[in-house]
């Protein structure tokens, strides 16, 4: 099984700081990651895919890079409405997602 | 507009069994891999059962032999049989459609399975 190592569980930072959240996978995946936001009490909805491809209606604050094993979600500016957890997923070999990091309010 | 809407959920014994729907619109279910997802409280997201367009079935270890994933197309309705629940297994169920890098692009709004 792929397993997936998200860092740091959990942070806090600013309005208008940069935030880097990172994704290693256990072997090597290509390009088969996929990022999601989840606000308390909702479903998660999907902010990229295939590590870099931004879904329709992300904001451009967004944005993923890596391949094969390592990964990055880069927040630019964080915005008040960007306050939630954020779960990395592969789909190279069945699915998996990482255990999550929390973004909070300094 | 595709919307999943989950419902069927709540309160089971330990022991016993329950089946959750996922009801689409939006889009014909059948032509597109579907999957479900669960989250216990407090806890982070597990992907353990998936049907592609062709009708093939994986699960999660954890899964497997205890959960069936299956779709009504007349219905356009995805199910999930769960039997033999444990505490564990209590959980936000969530159905989910595989889209593009086989991502999870669309998310039903979860339904509450509690094993107590």
């Amino acid at each position: 099984d792929i397993q997936l190592t998200q860092s740091p569980s959990s942070l806090s930072a600013f309005v208008g700081d940069r935030v880097t959240i990172t994704c290693r996978a256990s072997q090597r995946i290509s390009n088969y990651l996929n990022w999601y936001q989840q606000k308390p009490g909702k479903a998660p909805t999907l902010l990229i895919t295939g590590a870099s491809s931004l879904q329709g209606g992300v904001p451009s604050r967004f944005s993923g890079s890596g391949s094969g094993t390592d990964f990055t979600l880069t927040i630019s500016s964080l915005q008040p409405e960007d306050f939630a957890a954020y779960y990395c997923q592969q789909s190279y070999i069945s699915w998996t997602f990482g255990q999550g990091t929390k973004v909070e309010v300094k | 507009e595709v919307q999943l809407v989950e419902s069927g959920g709540g309160l089971v014994q330990p022991g016993g069994s329950l089946r959750i729907s996922c009801a689409a619109s939006g889009f014909t279910l059948n032509n597109y891999w579907m999957h479900w997802v669960r989250q216990a409280p407090g806890k982070g997201l597990v992907w353990f059962a998936h049907i592609s367009n062709d009708g093939r079935t994986t699960y999660a270890d954890f899964a497997k032999g205890r959960f069936t994933i299956s779709r009504d197309t007349a219905q356009n309705t995805l199910y999930l049989q769960m039997n033999s629940l444990r505490g564990e297994d209590t959980a936000v169920y969530y159905c989910a459609r595989g889209g593009h890098n086989y991502a999870l692009d669309y998310w039903g709004q979860g339904t509450r399975v509690t094993v107590s």
